[in-house]
């Protein structure tokens, strides 16, 4: 079956260290994006990229790092210049301007 | 900027009854989709209803319905003969299609818990 798969699922940093979260789909979809969920917000947007070796900030990159050199992949970077880190993080896919995305299923981020 | 603002961090309803879920959005464009999200506990996000702007049509999936009033900016989600299975965070969701690409903005989420 196609889908999305982030790993791991727990993922723990001790501060000063930079950690790298997988996302990988086989949907042969364009379009990926990182988003970032804390405690009684929304989803905030950190990365997105539509074609391969090209993506851009969203509304808050401060602190992280993508690369998409691959069509199906797109890892995101945690720096250690991410100051509160600890979050729930959510990798998606889309079809170029179809407007429906996919999920994965999370990495939860702690800073020990 | 386009926002959205869901201003019901919290709400409850029993089981088999109709609940109602407000979202309000901000935009000056005329081409976008609006999605409400369900994330239950095990934070897999699932979509629950989709609406495209340009149909005055109300969009509905079985249980789910939405009001959506375009010139007040506003989506609401109604969900009737509520399940416990329905017990989740809902958030409510703007796209906007460009040329460039589909950024997907939310707002801040309602828990929604039905009681038995």
């Amino acid at each position: 079956d196609g889908g999305i798969t982030q790993s791991p699922k727990y993922l723990f940093r001790k501060e000063g260290q930079n950690v790298t979260l997988s996302c990988e789909q086989n949907l042969n979809h364009d379009a990926m994006y990182w988003y970032r969920q804390d405690p009684g917000q929304g989803l905030r947007l950190i990365y997105y990229s539509q074609i391969v070796n090209d993506f851009q900030k969203g509304d808050i990159a401060e602190g992280y790092s993508v690369s998409r050199e691959k069509k199906e992949s797109f890892p995101l970077t945690v720096t250690s210049a991410q100051k509160n880190p600890t979050a729930f993080y959510l990798c998606a896919s889309s079809i170029g301007l179809y407007p429906g995305y996919t999920f994965g299923s999370g990495t939860r981020l702690t800073v020990v | 900027a386009q926002t959205v603002t869901q201003s019901q961090p919290e709400m409850s309803v029993q089981e088999a009854e109709t609940v109602t879920l407000s979202c309000t959005y901000d935009t000056s464009e005329n081409n976008y989709y609006l999605f409400w999200y369900k994330q239950p506990p095990s934070r897999q996000m699932i979509l629950v209803i989709r609406q495209e702007a340009y149909k005055q049509q109300n969009a509905t999936e079985n249980r789910f319905s939405v009001n959506f009033q375009k010139a007040a900016k506003s989506f609401s989600l109604k969900i009737s003969d509520s399940q416990l299975g329905d017990t989740a965070m809902y958030f409510c969701a703007f796209i906007l299609l460009e040329t460039s690409g589909s950024r997907l903005t939310f707002g801040e989420g309602t828990q929604l818990t039905v009681n038995p």
